[in-house]
């Protein structure tokens, strides 16, 4: 079975930083498009960044402005996002997302984790 | 970045009904729109890709139809479980955009 189970959401001060994980079960990670989506509480779904099965591209969404990094370890089959310079309005429920076709072009996702929840509070 | 505007942002039914949503892109992207099922404290599900084509273990009663900027997510006769919320998504370029979501509420 396909699966992706995200961790390392925590509660966080401004100004801190954590790396999520996203690790996949039942299919090759790398062959894949990945991503990871946000959702603030009560908000819709903000995309946050993508990188292409080869690892090589990776693209961010504008409001980060740099302060997040999308990478895998292919050996792992795990995706992480490590998150710098966090902002309360950072705080949301994480989720990972697995490309629908192999390859290097994002055609939409077909698997999610469950979620990891970051909060950032001082 | 593409914009994607759906309408309305939430509709109350009752079963049986037929629900129309509605989702509006600020250029053209082809086919490359995916429709999403989130209910509460759940993950997203894929209902539709290609802005047309069904996926396997979805209900027949969900269809999506449009080209180009605009799409239509179709639900014949809605029922109960059906009661979520509903997005729209693109992927003709980065960065990747949603809709506002569409909250379904079944009476």
């Amino acid at each position: 079975e396909v699966q992706l189970l995200e961790s390392g959401g925590d509660l966080v001060q401004p100004g801190g930083s954590l790396r999520l994980s996203c690790t996949a079960s039942g299919f090759t990670l790398s062959n894949y498009v990945m991503t990871w989506v946000r959702q603030a509480p009560g908000k819709g779904l903000e995309w946050v960044s993508s990188i292409r099965s080869s690892g090589v591209n990776t693209f961010y969404a504008d409001s980060l402005k740099g302060r997040f990094t999308i990478s895998r370890d292919n050996s792992k089959n795990t995706l992480y996002l490590q998150m710098n310079s966090l902002r309360v309005e950072d705080t949301a429920v994480y989720f990972c997302a697995k490309g629908l076709t192999e390859g290097f072009y994002y055609n939409g996702a077909d698997v999610w984790g469950q979620g990891t929840t970051v909060s950032v509070s001082s | 970045e593409i914009v994607l505007t759906q309408s309305p942002d939430f509709q109350s039914v009752t079963p049986k009904e037929k629900v129309t949503i509605t989702c509006r892109a600020s250029q053209n992207i082809d086919s490359k729109l995916y429709w999403y099922q989130q209910k509460p404290d759940q993950s997203p599900k894929l209902l539709i890709k290609y802005a047309s084509q069904s996926i396997s273990g979805v209900p027949s009663r969900f269809s999506g139809s449009g080209s180009g900027t605009d799409f239509t997510l179709t639900i014949n006769s809605v029922e109960a479980e059906d009661a979520a919320t509903y997005y729209c998504h693109q992927s003709g370029g980065f960065p990747l955009t949603f809709g506002g979501g569409t909250k379904l509420e079944i009476k």
